[in-house]
């Protein structure tokens, strides 16, 4: 138990859907990252926030939207998903101090299914 | 190209053997991290070392960061059957953490 829980844990949705993931920290951390896990590839950041700013874009479409309404919680909303974006999705926390983002505590992970 | 690159790509011991795994990246960091996965769940962070440290142990493990080579590596000693997992490299780049391929590690008991 990392203090970082995320739900659902399994999703599957078609690609007209809207569905959105959840996130929440219970360490007061002020920093929250979203990360997409595909199989062969390295871990990809999507977004991070900082003090509930988001302070980094990693290029992502724009069928993914993250909301950050305070330091302990973080959406990601889906639409139109692509079956390319069946991923396992990962949520992290950190403590950020004079510009180290410090160690990440990484939630479960929301394996995701587009059909 | 990525900025964090494991070696090997996989690693197969018996329990009781030392596993050794490399990461090399390409810019300069301020501090490197490494990360364990088990099979389809999150990662756990494991170490971090900063760019003016050269070594650092935790329990069975050990880590070696060679900034002048922009190289690390993860040594597990006296392996257990419980160590198997994937082990991921992070290099925290001023702000930007980028994660390696990693190397998915098997102890044999």
């Amino acid at each position: 138990e990392t203090g970082v829980t995320q739900t659902p844990r399994h999703l599957v949705m078609g690609m007209t859907n809207k569905k959105s993931l959840k996130c929440e920290q219970h360490l007061g951390h002020n920093a929250m990252y979203w990360y997409k896990q595909s199989a062969k590839k390295p871990l990809e950041l999507m977004f991070v926030y900082n003090f509930k700013e988001q302070t980094e874009n990693n290029s992502v479409p724009s069928r993914f939207s993250p909301e950050c309404p305070n330091s302990s919680h973080l959406f990601l909303h889906l639409h139109t998903l692509q079956p390319e974006d069946s991923a396992l999705y990962l949520c992290a926390s950190s403590q950020p101090l004079a510009g180290d983002l410090g160690e990440q505590y990484f939630g479960p992970g929301t394996r995701l299914t587009v059909t | 190209s990525q900025q964090g690159e494991e070696d090997p790509q996989a690693l197969s011991i018996q329990e009781g053997e030392n596993a050794t795994m490399n990461c090399s990246y390409k810019t300069s960091i301020n501090n490197l991290q490494w990360y364990r996965q088990n099979s389809g769940r999150g990662l756990v962070h494991l170490i971090l070392i900063r760019s003016n440290e050269r070594e650092k142990h935790s329990g069975r493990l050990r880590v070696t960061l060679d900034t002048s080579k922009k190289s690390s590596s993860l040594l597990i000693t006296a392996s257990r059957a419980a160590d198997t997992a994937s082990y991921f490299c992070a290099t925290d780049n001023y702000g930007k953490l980028t994660f390696g391929q990693g190397t998915i590690l098997t102890v044999h008991p």
